[in-house]
């Protein structure tokens, strides 16, 4: 069974142009996730979907951060414009349910210049 | 607000040299606790997860075990392959939500 799939895997980028990742769950899990991973640190979640319904996005930057789920399989999360401090690694997880164990991504490293 | 605190931070072993890795946690309600191992440049790997005091479980050379304030995570007799870092995280009353530690990077030597 093909896992959670992510792209790109690097992205360098100046500060203040756009970026976008997408990513793929794995076939039939309806929860899908957003988590940034700093170095050193454990993921922190950026907003989870169940299928295309975004229902925590607390910890999303909104001022730059939107992210979308369209017919709640692909997903696709942006940062415009991009800052010094989002050089991170941003990882996706998917799950059955809510309930149900997460499972992640290679996810994708970010850097800002 | 749920809290993970993992020790020691980093841990250096000698191949065969068994050891264990802490998971302190504070949290409204513990729906779960969970292991995954993360490889430099990849994400993590789901391992285990505990659901109430008491439990534990096993998978080759580890073993995670939890009480009401802690997890361990036994490596008995480690190969360099378990070279990794070790993250632990809890789900509470909210659900999807892990909150995760830093994790102990763990490096096993020859």
């Amino acid at each position: 069974e093909a896992g959670v799939v992510q792209s790109p895997r690097y992205k360098i980028i100046e500060k203040k142009q756009p970026v976008a990742f997408w990513c793929n769950p794995i076939s039939g899990h309806n929860t899908l996730y957003w988590y940034l991973q700093n170095l050193g640190q454990g993921p922190e979640l950026l907003i989870r979907y169940e299928n295309e319904e975004a229902v925590d996005d607390s910890q999303l930057p909104k001022d730059r951060f939107s992210a979308e789920r369209l017919k709640g399989v692909d997903s696709t999360l942006k940062i415009q414009p991009a800052e010094l401090g989002d050089s991170a690694v941003y990882l996706c997880a998917s799950s059955l349910e809510a309930t149900d164990t997460q499972y992640f991504g290679p996810g994708t490293r970010l850097t800002v210049l | 607000e749920d809290q993970v605190t993992q020790s020691p931070e980093a841990l250096r072993l000698q191949e065969g040299e068994s050891s264990s890795l802490n998971c302190s946690y504070t949290v409204s309600g513990l729906r779960g606790l969970f292991w995954y191992r993360q490889d430099p440049g990849k994400g993590p790997e789901f391992l285990f997860t505990l659901y109430s005091a008491g439990e534990e479980k096993e998978k080759e050379r580890l073993k995670a075990t939890l009480t009401k304030k802690e997890s361990f995570l036994h490596i008995t007799a480690p190969k360099p392959e378990d070279s990794a870092t070790y993250l632990c995280a809890v789900q509470g009353n909210s659900w999807g939500k892990l909150q995760f530690g830093a994790g102990t990077q763990v490096v096993v030597t020859p």
